[in-house]
Parts: C-alpha cells; sequence; structure tokens
C-alpha cells in the first residue's frame, strides 16, 4: 500500500547546522508530497510542498526536491535555529483534489544555542 | 489567512458519557473536512472524511456509530465521541481543505486532547 517513510527522531543540532530529514515513499500513482511542521502545543502548519516530479518546495529556508527514481522528498536546511524546533512530518496525498494524506511517522528536532 | 479553529482545546469526560469537538475554518469555504487522531509520539491516522451536506467516509477500522461527524456547513464540522471510554483518550485534529493553498493542500486545526476517566 501507499506509505511514507521518515528517518527516526530525535534530531539534535547545534543552531546553523545544516538539516537534512530524509523522507521515502511508496506510491502506486502520482502523488503530491509535503512537508507539514507542529510546534509545541500547536496544530500542524504546511511548510512546503511538491505536486510533480523534479519539483522543488521551499519555504522559511527550508527546501525539499520530489525525487521520483529515488522515490524521495528528503527536507532540507542550510542554517538552522532554536525556533525550528518542533516535530516534522512527511506526507503524501494521491492525484488531485482533497484525498486522504499518508503521514510518515514525524521527526522530532530540537535546536540548542 | 487558511485559519481552522477547534474547540475545546482539551476536555476531560467521565466514561460513558459523549463528547463533541468542533472544527471550523474562519476564513475559507471548507468543501472538505478530514479528522485525524494522534496518539503520543505517533503520526496522525485518519479517522474520516467529510464533505458539506453529505455522509462522511469512514476509514477502515473507526467505529461510524462511535465517532459521529457531521459536516452542516461549509465552515463547521462536528465530532462527536459517544460513549467515551479510557481508549478513545487521545488528540483529535481536524484539517479543512478549500483555502488557497491549491487543491490538494490542507490546513489543519489546532488539536483538542481528550481524556477520558
Amino acid at each position: 500500500g501507499d506509505s511514507v517513510t521518515q528517518m527516526e527522531g530525535p534530531v539534535t543540532l547545534s543552531e546553523e547546522a545544516f538539516l537534512t530529514i530524509n523522507c521515502t515513499y511508496t506510491a502506486t500513482g502520482y502523488p503530491s508530497l509535503f512537508w507539514y511542521v507542529q510546534y509545541p502545543g500547536e496544530g500542524l502548519q504546511l511548510l512546503l510542498k511538491a505536486t510533480k516530479a523534479d519539483d522543488k518546495g521551499s519555504n522559511k529556508g527550508f527546501e525539499a526536491t520530489y525525487r521520483k527514481e529515488t522515490t524521495s522528498f528528503h527536507l532540507e536546511k542550510g542554517s538552522v535555529q532554536v525556533s525550528d524546533s518542533a516535530v516534522y512530518f512527511c506526507a503524501l496525498t494521491l492525484s488531485g483534489g482533497y484525498n486522504k494524506l499518508i503521514f510518515g511517522a514525524g521527526t522530532r528536532l530540537a535546536v540548542h544555542p | 489567512g487558511a485559519v481552522v479553529s477547534q474547540h475545546p482545546s482539551r476536555v476531560i469526560c467521565k466514561s460513558g458519557t459523549s463528547v463533541k469537538i468542533e472544527c471550523r475554518s474562519l476564513d475559507f469555504q471548507a468543501t472538505t473536512m478530514f479528522w485525524y487522531r494522534q496518539f503520543p509520539k505517533q503520526s496522525l491516522m485518519l479517522m474520516a472524511t467529510s464533505n458539506e451536506g453529505s455522509k462522511a467516509t469512514y476509514e477502515q477500522g473507526v467505529e461510524k456509530d462511535k465517532f459521529l461527524i457531521n459536516h452542516a456547513s461549509l465552515t463547521l464540522s462536528t465530532l462527536t465521541v459517544t460513549s467515551a471510554h479510557p481508549e478513545d483518550s487521545s488528540f483529535y485534529i481536524c484539517s479543512a481543505g478549500g483555502a488557497t493553498g491549491g487543491i490538494d493542500t490542507q490546513y489543519f486545526g489546532p488539536g483538542t486532547r481528550l481524556t477520558v476517566l
């Protein structure tokens, strides 16, 4: 079945370090891919998305490229801040319209000063 | 824009009682709303999808008679947990589609933490 696999956390980094959170997917169709972020005590927020192969989603210094050949959508940021500490969820949805999101397990990121 | 609210943010109830959770899209019309459940340190699991004016579609394994969903307007969906038991304690999150983020983008509410004693 369709699924999303994320690297296990927690990921602990010092401020200004480079971040990579790996995400791979399995899907029978042509999914749209998303990264959502959940800050402590808050709901999920859309961070970025990509809807087709080779698209790059970017927002707030984060970016991820839709790699169909490796079925991956890894999240990267060149220089993390303490305020980036949160749980990051990779997700996919198939086709268009409001189809259901399939989430990965989430990766907790802790950034220390 | 694209704000989704939930009420209450947390609720504690006795076993056997029913609890209603509201999900509202504040600045857009949501043709479709989704209800998720999130266990501690785990991902979100979709419970059901509701479209305004029609019956909800439940995911496999979700009891439709226990988790009643009503989507009576384009800005409001409710989830009622009937005859709640301690195993229903969880974090319930709704999301709504139909905002400016694109046809396949959902916007999430802040969640409701339910504790059943």
